[in-house]
């Protein structure tokens, strides 16, 4: 079992560029969220995925943050502009059935925009 | 809606004593509650977690919590720690279809 995979690890971006963060789930897995950490904030939920469809976008920041489930194997978060109040470690996670079980945590993709 | 709240943003021991992270609980429902371990450059990786069955829950690493009702509460304790425990800790709770984490808990232990 691959667990969560995240791409890229690391990015360093300048201001005003569009960012693409990448997740493929463990195969299987119904459920699929994107996280943000940060040392101010914490943990925050951006928005999750069941079987594809998003179910609550509520913790995404603002319109330049989108996020995609096109099939039940990839998931990816957008930026577009970026800013340097977007620097955070991204996660994503995804767990068998509801949210409410277990959710597994892929490793991260740590953001830096200057 | 479901919250928790973890007691301590910091909680530093010397390694063998014993490690107790607080964490309190709000559930309209019988709740799910997990503790998650984060350790420096990783994700979050499941500790145990508590289903309503047996209310001393078991997990990895020599971790385990206790579930009270009466006191809306789900503490972690280990018996003796060791530098390895070294990380950041986090409670969560089960509702409306995922979970709500707490502020976590930075564990420090002292050689």
């Amino acid at each position: 079992d691959a667990g969560v995979i995240q791409s890229p690890r690391h990015e360093v971006t300048e201001m005003g560029q569009e960012v693409t963060l990448r997740c493929k789930p463990i195969s299987g897995h119904n459920s699929l969220f994107w996280y943000r950490q940060t040392m101010m904030r914490g943990l925050e939920l951006l928005i999750y995925f069941n079987n594809n469809v998003p179910i609550d976008d509520s913790g995404m920041p603002e319109d330049r943050f989108s996020a995609k489930m096109p099939n039940a194997s990839f998931s990816t978060l957008k930026i577009q502009p970026s800013e340097p109040r977007d620097s955070a470690v991204y996660f994503c996670a995804s767990s068998p059935g509801t949210g409410e079980e277990t959710q597994y945590f892929g490793p991260g993709t740590r953001l830096l925009v200057l | 809606a479901q919250s928790v709240t973890q007691l301590g943003s910091h909680v530093s021991v010397s390694e063998g004593a014993l490690v107790l992270l607080r964490c309190n609980y709000s559930s309209s429902v019988p709740p799910y509650l997990f503790w998650y371990v984060q350790y420096p450059n990783q994700g979050l990786q499941l500790l145990l977690k508590y289903t309503s069955a047996a209310t001393l829950v078991k997990g990895i690493n020599g971790f385990e919590a206790e579930f009270k009702k009466s006191e809306t509460s789900f503490h972690l304790t280990k018996p003796s720690a060791h530098m390895s425990d070294a990380a950041e800790y986090f409670c969560a709770v089960a509702g409306a279809q995922k979970l709500v984490f707490g502020q976590g808990t930075r564990l420090t232990i002292n050689p």
